[in-house]
C-alpha cells in the first residue's frame, strides 16, 4: 500500500532563507508526483508536476526533484517571501490506483517578514 | 482556458439533514472529475470520480453520493448528513489522458455539521 509522508508538518523561516520540504514515499511504482499549494480556507493550486522519467522540474524559484528509488521528493524554494506562506502538499499518483492520487497531510509553511 | 467553480463557499448544516454541493468546469469537454475530503489537519481522501457522464466510481463506502448529470457538471450529495461529514470539500478536473494527469482544484467548500 502506497503510503506518502511529509515532513516536517510545519517550519517556521525568516524571509529570505532558502528552505527545502520534504516528501517520501514507500512504493516507487508511481506515474508522476506533484507539489501543490493551498493557502488557508482555499483550494489547492498545481505547483510542479514531475513524471517518473524525470528527476527535477523548476518554476521560478521553485525546484522539485524526485529520486524514485529512494522514494523521495524535495521542494527547495529559494529567497524565502511572505506570500510563500501557504501549506504545501505533495501527491504521487501510483500505477496500481489510475486515478488515485494518494496525497501527504502537507508541510504548513510560515515566512516571517 | 478552463475554470472550475464550486458552490456554496461555506455551509452549516444540522446533522440529518440533505446535503448538495456542485461543480462545474469550463473550457473543456470530457474531463475526469474529482470530489476530494480534507479533514482538519489530515491529507486529501478521495470520494468520487467520474470519466464521463453518467459513470461515478466510489473510493470510500459512506453516506454520501456522486452523480454526473451533464459533462461539466458533479455533484456531491447526501441524503442525511453526519457530524462526521464535517470538513472541506474540494472538486478537481484532469484532462489528459490516465496516468498522466494534472489535476486542477476548485476553491472548495466548507461544510460544518452540527
Amino acid at each position: 500500500k502506497q503510503e506518502v509522508t511529509q515532513i516536517p508538518a510545519a517550519l517556521s523561516v525568516p524571509e529570505g532563507e532558502n528552505l527545502v520540504l520534504n516528501c517520501s514515499f514507500t512504493d516507487s511504482a508511481i506515474y508522476n508526483l506533484q507539489w501543490f499549494r493551498q493557502d488557508p480556507g482555499k483550494g489547492l493550486t498545481s505547483l510542479l508536476l514531475i513524471q517518473s522519467s524525470q528527476r527535477e522540474q523548476t518554476s521560478g524559484r521553485l525546484n522539485a526533484s524526485l529520486d524514485k528509488s529512494s522514494g523521495r521528493s524535495t521542494l527547495y524554494i529559494a529567497a524565502s517571501q511572505p506570500g510563500d506562506s501557504a501549506t504545501y502538499l505533495c501527491a504521487v499518483l501510483h500505477m496500481d490506483s489510475n486515478y488515485q492520487l494518494i496525497w501527504g497531510a502537507g508541510t504548513k509553511l510560515i515566512i516571517k517578514p | 482556458s478552463q475554470t472550475i467553480h464550486q458552490w456554496p463557499a461555506t455551509l452549516v448544516q444540522p446533522v440529518g439533514s440533505p446535503l448538495s454541493l456542485e461543480c462545474t468546469v469550463e473550457g473543456t469537454s470530457n474531463p475526469n472529475l474529482y470530489w476530494y475530503r480534507q479533514a482538519a489537519g489530515r491529507g486529501l481522501q478521495l470520494l468520487f470520480y467520474s470519466v464521463g457522464i453518467g459513470q461515478i466510481s466510489s473510493e470510500v463506502p459512506q453516506n454520501l453520493s456522486a452523480s454526473r448529470p451533464q459533462d461539466r457538471q458533479f455533484i456531491l450529495s447526501s441524503k442525511k448528513l453526519l457530524l462526521s461529514d464535517s470538513g472541506f470539500y474540494l472538486c478537481a478536473y484532469g484532462l489528459a489522458g490516465v496516468g498522466q494527469e494534472t489535476q486542477y482544484f476548485g476553491p472548495g467548500t466548507r461544510l460544518l455539521v452540527l
